[in-house]
């Protein structure tokens, strides 16, 4: 089945900074990228969809300055955390669809983002 | 609007029973729906998949869930529990083919006894 990877697996910054994670699509091309967040023993909840060479639709609630969505290419998207605190420790995971019609639905491994 | 409702937040199965963990879903349009499985510190797997094919769908590690449109239910289930089926499970629902926004229930943390 096709893979998307997740760069880095796990990251601790310090309070203040910001942090880029990297969601790959290693063997098909990921028309759209989603991105969830994932506390503690919750749900998954979708931050934003981001369409290739298209601004990001965030979810209500979803600070779009706060998180930086980038979706160059058809197998690269990046969530930039920008001064990140420590509420936004979290489990980040993102999922590549290759088209909206079908059933293509791969979610990358996450990344655990703790911010001290 | 779609949504999902995971009515067991925990349950608790001794390993060899059987095991079902329930899930309602509420969807304008004819709905996609998965079942997810998530290890502790680990991605998300899945399980199976219903669009709009059988109702009764068989997925991987002996799991299957039938979907009952007049319950509006997509209850997951396994004959026999194994130990390493304990992990977290997630209900996901779609309004079209998948590739829409999924919407996730709130989970259902599954324990074996030994």
């Amino acid at each position: 089945g096709a893979v998307v990877s997740q760069h880095p697996s796990w990251v601790i910054c310090k309070s203040g900074t910001s942090v880029k994670i990297e969601c790959r699509s290693l063997d098909f091309q990921a028309t759209t990228m989603f991105w969830y967040r994932q506390f503690p023993k919750q749900s998954l909840m979708l931050m934003a969809t981001s369409n290739e060479g298209s601004k990001a639709t965030y979810e209500q609630g979803v600070e779009k300055d706060k998180f930086l969505i980038n979706h160059a290419s058809l197998t690269l998207s990046t969530l930039t955390v920008t001064s990140a605190h420590p509420e936004d420790s979290s489990f980040y995971i993102c999922r590549g669809a290759e088209s909206l019609v079908g059933e293509t639905q791969y979610f990358g491994p996450g990344t655990r983002l703790l911010v001290l | 609007a779609q949504s999902v409702t995971q009515l067991d937040s925990h349950v608790s199965v001794s390993e060899g029973t059987p095991v079902l963990l329930r899930c309602n879903y509420s969807s304008s349009y004819s709905p996609s729906l998965f079942w997810y499985v998530q290890h502790p510190n680990k991605g998300l797997q899945l399980l199976l998949k219903y669009t709009s094919a059988a109702t009764l769908v068989k997925g991987i590690n002996g799991f299957e869930a039938e979907f009952k449109k007049s319950e509006t239910s997509f209850h997951l289930t396994k004959p026999s529990a194994h130990m390493s089926d304990a992990a977290e499970y997630f209900c996901v629902v779609s309004d079209r083919f998948g590739n829409e926004k999924l919407t996730f229930g709130t989970g259902t943390r599954l324990t074996i006894i030994p």
